[in-house]
């Protein structure tokens, strides 16, 4: 059975800087891409950004609205991935998701989420 | 911008079919995925590539598509399919997700 966990949630003040960690077991760390998915409290799924797996060069894009204040990261052999999220804004509090795929097209494997809380 | 644009709810009663869709322009080039999201859970993918279905997810969810819009199809809905539905694109050759704006599916 594959188990995804998030961690690393709380609350942050603005301007401040966090970071996600998200582990996986019951598959093959190193031949997923990963996803990070957030949704702010009532809203809809936004798509945060991608890591490629290392066969397809680890490559990474962002969304737009985090595009500049944000870095994903892997660490294959700790199978162990990271979000870092620079110049927090209040628009930032959600729950964050990290999700696998095979082929980086879709989430097939998802987490519980992190609860993340931009406040002062 | 780009969007995809889902109706914001829909509504039957039990045994009826759901219908929801999702339209974006550039669908006819892209797949689209489909996520159950039940409250206080993390979303489920219950369609891939317009139209496939996972291992486990029951033969009453099927997908189509038609030109700029793909449709979620739930037959006999059932009061356990209640939930929020997220239609997502990806844009492969950029690594780039889009997601729906999500619509709430209520079994009445």
């Amino acid at each position: 059975e594959v188990q995804v966990v998030e961690s690393g949630g709380g609350l942050v003040q603005p301007g401040r800087s966090l970071r996600l960690s998200c582990t996986a077991s019951g598959l093959i760390f190193g031949d997923y891409a990963m996803s990070w998915v957030r949704q702010a409290p009532g809203k809809g799924l936004e798509w945060v950004g991608f890591i490629a797996s290392k066969a397809y060069g680890e490559s990474k894009n962002y969304g737009a609205s985090v595009k500049g204040r944000v870095t994903i990261s892997r660490d294959d052999s700790k199978t162990i991935a990271y979000l870092q999220l620079h110049s927090l804004k209040t628009d930032d509090t959600a729950i964050y998701y990290c999700a696998f795929g095979a082929y980086g097209d879709s989430g097939d494997y998802w987490g519980q989420g992190t609860l993340v809380t931009v406040s002062s | 911008s780009y969007e995809l644009t889902q109706p914001p709810s829909v509504s039957v009663s039990p045994g009826q079919t759901a219908t929801i869709s999702c339209s974006g322009d550039a669908l006819p080039k892209q797949y689209v995925y489909w996520y159950q999201q039940k409250p206080g859970q993390a979303p489920v993918l219950v369609i891939y590539k317009d139209s496939e279905r996972p291992s486990g997810i029951p033969e009453r969810f099927s997908g189509s598509s038609a030109g700029t819009t793909v449709t979620l199809t739930i037959s006999g809905v059932q009061a356990e399919d209640e939930a929020d539905y997220h239609c997502q694109s990806a844009d492969t050759s950029a690594n780039y997700w889009l997601f729906g704006g999500g619509t709430k599916l209520t079994v009445l």
